[in-house]
Formats: C-alpha cells, sequence, structure tokens
C-alpha cells in the first residue's frame, strides 16, 4: 500500500529560526493534507494541497506541493514556542482514507 | 454537535476484559475513521465508515476488534479480551465528503486506553 514518510522525525531549533519537515510519498498522490498536534491534544486539520506545485501559505507557514505531487513541504519562518508540537502531512489512499507520516516533532528552546 | 465527541476519555482496564470506546461525529458528516495511536507514534488507521458501511476496515489488527456505526451517528469501536498491547490513544475523525472531494479531518480528543 501506500507509504508516506516524513523526516525528519524530531527538530529542536531556537525559538525564532525556521523550521522545515518534508513529506515523500511511494505513489502520486491525488492531494495532501497537513495536521497539527499539540502535546497532549489531538491532531488538527491546517491545509490540503490538490494542484501540481501548489504553494499556499498561512501567516508564518508556507506549504508546498510537489511538481510530481509525490511530495510536500511545511516550513515555518521564525518560529514561535505556540508552534511546539507534532506536524503530520497525509495523503489520500484508496476512495476516501488518509495515509498519516510518521510526523515531525518540534520542540523549540526560548 | 459542534466536534467530535469521544467517551470515555481515559480508560483503565483488566487484561482479558472487553471495552467499548465510543464516538459522535460533527453533524452532517457522512465519513467517520478511526485510528490508533501509540505514545510517540504516528496515527494508525483501524477502519472507515461511509454512512453506516464500512468500506474500509483494513487496519483492524486482530478480529478481537469491531466498530459499528448507526446511520450517520455514533459509532462505537469494541475490543474484546483486551491485552497489553492494545494500550493506546483511540482518535476518532470525521469529515465532510461531497463526491470524489475530500475535507479536512475532525479529531475528537480521543479516548486513552490502558490495559493492565
Amino acid at each position: 500500500g501506500q507509504q508516506v514518510m516524513q523526516i525528519p522525525q524530531y527538530q529542536h531549533v531556537q525559538e525564532g529560526e525556521d523550521f522545515t519537515t518534508y513529506c515523500n510519498s511511494s505513489t502520486t498522490l491525488s492531494n495532501i493534507q497537513w495536521y497539527k498536534q499539540r502535546p497532549g491534544g489531538h491532531p488538527v486539520f491546517l491545509i490540503q494541497l490538490v494542484k501540481s506545485g501548489e504553494v499556499k501559505k498561512q501567516k508564518r507557514l508556507t506549504f508546498q506541493f510537489g511538481e510530481a505531487k509525490k511530495n510536500s513541504s511545511l516550513h515555518i519562518t521564525a518560529t514561535q514556542t505556540t508552534d511546539v508540537g507534532t506536524y503530520f502531512c497525509a495523503g489520500i489512499q484508496g476512495a476516501q482514507k488518509l495515509v498519516f507520516g510518521q510526523g515531525t516533532r518540534l520542540t523549540i528552546n526560548p | 454537535g459542534a466536534g467530535v465527541s469521544q467517551s470515555p476519555s481515559n480508560k483503565v482496564t483488566e487484561k482479558g476484559k472487553d471495552v467499548e470506546l465510543r464516538c459522535d461525529p460533527i453533524s452532517g458528516h457522512t465519513a467517520l475513521y478511526w485510528y490508533r495511536q501509540r505514545l510517540g507514534q504516528g496515527l494508525e488507521f483501524l477502519i472507515y465508515f461511509q454512512g453506516n458501511s464500512a468500506p474500509d476496515k483494513s487496519g483492524l489488527p486482530s478480529d478481537r476488534f469491531s466498530a459499528e456505526r448507526t446511520g450517520e451517528s455514533v459509532s462505537t469501536l469494541t475490543i474484546q479480551r483486551t491485552q497489553q498491547e492494545d494500550s493506546a490513544v483511540y482518535l476518532c475523525a470525521s469529515s465532510l465528503v461531497t463526491g470524489p472531494r475530500l475535507y479536512g479531518y475532525t479529531f475528537g480528543s480521543g479516548t486513552r486506553l490502558t490495559v493492565v
């Protein structure tokens, strides 16, 4: 079945530094979604990318979908302590089921 | 309701006992999903419902796991003869589906299951 791989597994940064997590799929994705899970919380939907080469921004967060629709990235500019958490990408498998990556856990030194 | 509601929020059970976890999705969301998350791990797909049918139950780990859904409403996940490896957070999510388009999932707060 489809595999969605995320790197790095962990990332520790100083507050104010940038952060990027990468997502790669073994197959072409029809779309990709990103979620954030705060420590002790549940995943919260951030965004969905559908088009090849698509770039979307949410304040300091920039999401990209690769031209071949097999990879995606999330970049956070000038991290803040509120950005702490685990970021998951997820791709569609079959009709309506999301397959999640293992996530990138971001910790920040204030 | 305003969000996805799961109960109980915490459950401690003895090995070998049966447990039932409940999920109440957002009204109007036809798709409902169960995932399992072990401590510090990613989300492991269990089963998904479209209405009250389950097109994909491929993630259920064994025949001790079963799930059902009443109409486009409440779902229950049942684990029989619980084992210590069943300890995890069980997350339920629902989403709106219109034709082939998939919207973002809304997750509940989860049920933390501990088997002792």
